[in-house]
């Protein structure tokens, strides 16, 4: 049973520290995506990569927010430094996007970012 | 640009009562529109989807069928149960404006009593 990973689940920190989360799509998907849900906001799309090149992070503030894929089987989103407004659960979704198809995102569990 | 209108939550219900939750969208061209759905502390899994004009999608009991009339993608379930008990999301995809992204609605809570 293929399922999009991430870790950690929980993190607390504080204020100006640095922020790491990572993500492992399924394998054999070739686009990830990062989404953060805050009760204001709902879900945004931060972020999202297509055979491992940025194609969209016109949703992540760029001063203190990056995304990179090392390589096909991990997805990184930073934060540096962390402020209390970054407070959110951070999702990433993988998927096979193939042309003219319309395939399904699968989600992963998500980490609930607590930033004091 | 895009995007999606859900009714205001939340929702509560008692068992085996009949589920409406309203969904309207903005886009242009031809999306694809998706209802997803969040259980408590997971995160979003599909429910169901249509990609053009009059489809239905239907899955594990719920529906709902695609308008462009109405630009509406309305969720239905004709009897509910206590595992229903989640948050649901509307979506739209527009390949032709936006690619692969997705545009969500609020999420609506929808509670469902023994």
């Amino acid at each position: 049973d293929a399922r999009v990973t991430q870790t950690p689940r929980d993190k607390v920190t504080e204020m100006g520290q640095e922020v790491t989360m990572r993500c492992q799509p399924i394998l054999g998907h070739n686009t990830v995506f990062w989404y953060r849900q805050t009760m204001m906001q709902g879900l945004e799309l931060l972020a999202y990569f297509r055979n491992r090149a940025p194609l969209d992070d016109s949703g992540m503030p760029k001063d203190r927010f990056s995304a990179e894929m090392p390589d096909a089987t991990l997805a990184t989103l930073k934060i540096q430094p962390s402020e209390p407004r970054d407070s959110a659960v951070y999702f990433c979704a993988s998927g096979l996007v193939l042309r003219d198809r319309n395939n399904e995102q699968f989600f992963g569990p998500g980490t609930r970012l607590t930033v004091l | 640009g895009d995007s999606v209108t859900q009714m205001e939550g939340p929702v509560t219900l008692s068992e085996e009562a009949f589920l409406t939750i309203n969904c309207t969208y903005t886009a242009t061209g031809y999306p694809s529109l998706f209802w997803y759905v969040q259980y408590p502390g997971e995160g979003l899994q599909l429910l169901l989807k249509a990609t053009k004009a009059d489809d239905k999608g239907s899955n594990k009991g719920f529906e709902a069928t695609y308008r462009k009339e109405t630009t509406s993608f309305h969720l239905e379930k004709g009897s509910v149960q206590v595992s229903d008990s989640a948050v649901y999301f509307c979506a739209l995809k527009n390949q032709e404006t936006s690619g692969s992204r997705l545009t969500f609605g609020e999420g609506t809570q929808l509670t469902v009593n023994p």
